[in-house]
């Protein structure tokens, strides 16, 4: 079974200031990592992911997250917050595809993201 | 189609009544996924295809709540005597093959009423 956990429901932070969204997860196999964002009345939109190799995945729009397996965590991070970055973001997990397995993802609750001038 | 497309965007609905709602994926993806997105929640797996097989029905939370894709790409979610807790955003997601990237929709938004 799988699950994710964000910390936070809400963030805040200042126009300039470093973003830091965190995301726990729980799988039983090697997991594939993934941030989404979401803006009002859209869909969601992909903004990077980690399958394997380099833990230090880079996705669009300066964001970038650490797969740390010791921590069970996949934090976002983005050194200066801008003002269009304000949207709603999803952690999520899918286990690796494989055998009877077809990669289904599971999200976290999301952590809306406010951005202040 | 360059993306994920979904119709209608907007349903009110009364209660009781059944909809329908209709979901083009990217050409030539196998995988299609439908989610269930409740206000301020995150997006709750409803079920899966591959082709036109249904896979995994697992997440569809009454028997009120049908899928189909007839011919492997388009696909229909049907929802019956629909009630006030149905009320949420709709997704759809198609992907390649199972280790492609998932690409959503704009999502269905149903209200009931």
């Amino acid at each position: 079974a799988q699950s994710v956990t964000q910390l936070g429901s809400h963030v805040s932070v200042s126009e300039g200031a470093l973003v830091l969204l965190r995301c726990n997860y729980s799988s039983s196999v090697p997991p594939y990592l993934f941030w989404y964002v979401q803006y009002p009345n859209q869909g969601l939109q992909l903004l990077l992911k980690y399958t394997t190799g380099a833990t230090l995945v880079k996705g669009i729009n300066g964001f970038e997250a650490e797969f740390k397996k010791s921590e069970t965590s996949f934090h976002l991070t983005k050194p200066s917050a801008h003002m269009s970055d304000a949207a709603e973001y999803f952690c999520a997990v899918r286990s690796s595809p494989g055998g009877t397995s077809y990669g289904k993802l599971t999200f976290g609750q999301g952590t809306i993201l406010t951005v202040h001038p | 189609g360059a993306g994920v497309s979904q119709s209608p965007r907007y349903k009110v609905a009364k209660r009781g009544q059944d909809v329908a709602l209709r979901c083009d994926p990217i050409s030539g993806h196998v995988s299609l996924f439908w989610y269930q997105q409740a206000l301020g929640q995150g997006p709750e797996f409803l079920t899966y295809f591959q082709n036109e097989a249904q896979l995994d029905k697992s997440g569809l939370p009454s028997d009120r709540f049908f899928a189909e894709r007839p011919e492997g790409s388009v696909s229909t979610l049907k929802i019956q005597r629909t009630q006030q807790e149905d009320s949420a955003v709709y997704l759809c997601a198609s992907s390649l093959g199972r280790i492609n990237t998932i690409y959503f929709g704009e999502g269905s938004w149903l209200t009931v009423v």
